[in-house]
């Protein structure tokens, strides 16, 4: 399979815990995107990077969270403190970053905060 | 600021024909469409870039007017596989950057 994948696909956590999600894109994809998804809702951008640049960041995105691409190739986002309110889908997309871009997604990680 | 999605739902059955809106208050670069089913990733169905552009993927199309900042996908003579979750990304400025998605569109297609 060529595709994004994501691990773990579920995460159940205490309020409080810190966790980390991977994100492994389509090999030579050079932008890699993280969005949160909610119940119900579109999903919401929380950062992107080219390469291992991070460059740009949604106001979404609290102190709490913080993703790196070290090699330019897989991610993780981490979330420090947990709260319930981080309860949702975390989805991963990654792009060829060449002009006009089709992101594909990942099948996501689901997180549940206790 | 999020694009608004028309309608919020729809039920249709086999063979009927479908047009979902997104609509934008802000300049437009380009509209992606996605189909979400329940628990699954999205998947890409197209993108239109500004200019009034118009596509197609089988039975599903999709255009873009610029004047209006909004984007309309087309399903006809849907399939039973139509189902599922629309959404519209929208991006400004140059390619390549974040998307903003609509709320969705929910479609059931009955037999």
């Amino acid at each position: 399979d060529t595709g994004v994948s994501q691990n773990p696909r579920h995460k159940i956590t205490k309020r409080g815990q810190n966790v980390t999600f991977r994100c492994d894109p389509i090999s030579e994809h050079n932008r890699l995107y993280w969005y949160r998804q909610t119940l119900g809702q579109g999903p919401e951008f929380l950062t992107y990077f080219q390469n291992e640049a991070q460059l740009e960041k949604s106001r979404l995105l609290s102190d709490r969270f913080s993703a790196e691409r070290p090699k330019g190739s897989f991610s993780t986002l981490e979330i420090q403190r947990t709260e319930q309110g981080d309860s949702a889908m975390y989805l991963c997309a990654s792009s060829l970053g060449s002009g006009l871009e089709t992101q594909y997604f990942g099948p996501g990680t689901r997180l549940l905060v206790l | 600021q999020q694009p608004v999605q028309s309608p919020q739902a729809v039920i249709l059955r086999e063979g009927e024909d479908a047009v979902i809106n997104c609509s934008s208050s802000k300049a437009l670069y380009s509209v992606h469409w996605y189909r979400q089913k329940h628990g699954e990733a999205p998947v890409f169905l197209m993108i239109l870039l500004k200019g009034g552009e118009q596509k197609g993927h089988e039975k599903i199309s999709a255009s873009f007017n610029e004047k209006k900042q909004q984007s309309s996908l087309y399903l006809t003579a849907s399939q039973l596989s139509y189902s599922g979750t629309y959404f519209c990304g929208t991006e400004i400025g140059d390619a390549g950057n974040m998307l903003t998605f609509g709320g969705g569109t929910r479609l059931m297609v009955k037999p």
